[in-house]
């Protein structure tokens, strides 16, 4: 089955850490995504990119760092000078042409102990 | 001039009702308008999408309206269920570039 594979579901950082968050698609798109979700609130875009090694800043990518060395792969890393890192992570992609809408991942629940 | 509006915040429908979210754009080179459904602790998925020449698209209970020289486009459930129960978010994007989100609608509908 095609699909987008995130890992872990699950994630605690302690303060100071830097943690990488995985995301692992087989739809051969494109394009990918990370967002942050809070409770009870919207999707915000973290980065994203539309091409390998090549990506662009999102609303909030102050504290996060990105990676595009293969077409299937768009690891997040969460740095330490992110101040508010807890949250919930969400992995996206997309074909770069023709119709479709995103393809999100399950998502990884990150929270700092 | 990049964002979608999205109202209300929140929704509580009878079951066996419709459920009806709204949302409103600005830009008028937007060509895609996606709902997503997300359960908790659950990535969204797509739901229905709309392009700007049609005024109405139907899935099932659910169903698209959109009107261009208003700028508006919302969704609506009939027959509402609790297993609809979910956030919802609609979206727009121009072309193959990144997807802008409303701020979602948490649905709850009562049995």
């Amino acid at each position: 089955d095609g699909g987008i594979t995130q890992s872990p579901k699950y994630l605690f950082r302690k303060e100071g850490q830097n943690v990488t968050l995985s995301c692992e698609q087989n739809l051969n798109h494109d394009a990918m995504y990370w967002y942050r979700q809070d409770p009870g609130q919207g999707l915000r875009l973290i980065y994203y990119s539309q091409i390998v090694n090549d990506f662009q800043k999102g609303d909030i990518a102050e504290g996060y760092s990105v990676s595009r060395e293969k077409k299937e792969s768009f690891p997040l890393t969460v740095t330490s000078a992110q101040k508010n890192p807890t949250a919930f992570y969400l992995c996206a992609s997309r074909m770069d042409r023709g119709e479709g809408g995103y393809t999100f991942g399950s998502g990884t629940r990150l929270t700092v102990v | 001039q990049q964002q979608v509006k999205q109202s209300p915040q929140s929704l509580i429908v009878q079951k066996g009702g419709i459920s009806i979210i709204n949302c409103a754009y600005e830009n008028t080179a937007f060509d895609y308008f996606p709902w997503y459904q997300q359960f908790p602790g659950k990535g969204p998925a797509l739901l229905i999408a709309i392009r700007p020449d049609v005024s109405e698209k139907k899935e099932g209970r659910f169903t698209i309206s959109f009107n261009k020289s208003a700028k508006q486009f919302s969704l609506h459930i009939m027959d509402s269920q609790p297993g609809d129960s979910a956030t919802y978010f609609c979206a727009a994007s121009i072309g193959a570039s990144k997807i802008i989100f409303g701020s979602g609608t948490r649905l709850s509908i009562r049995p």
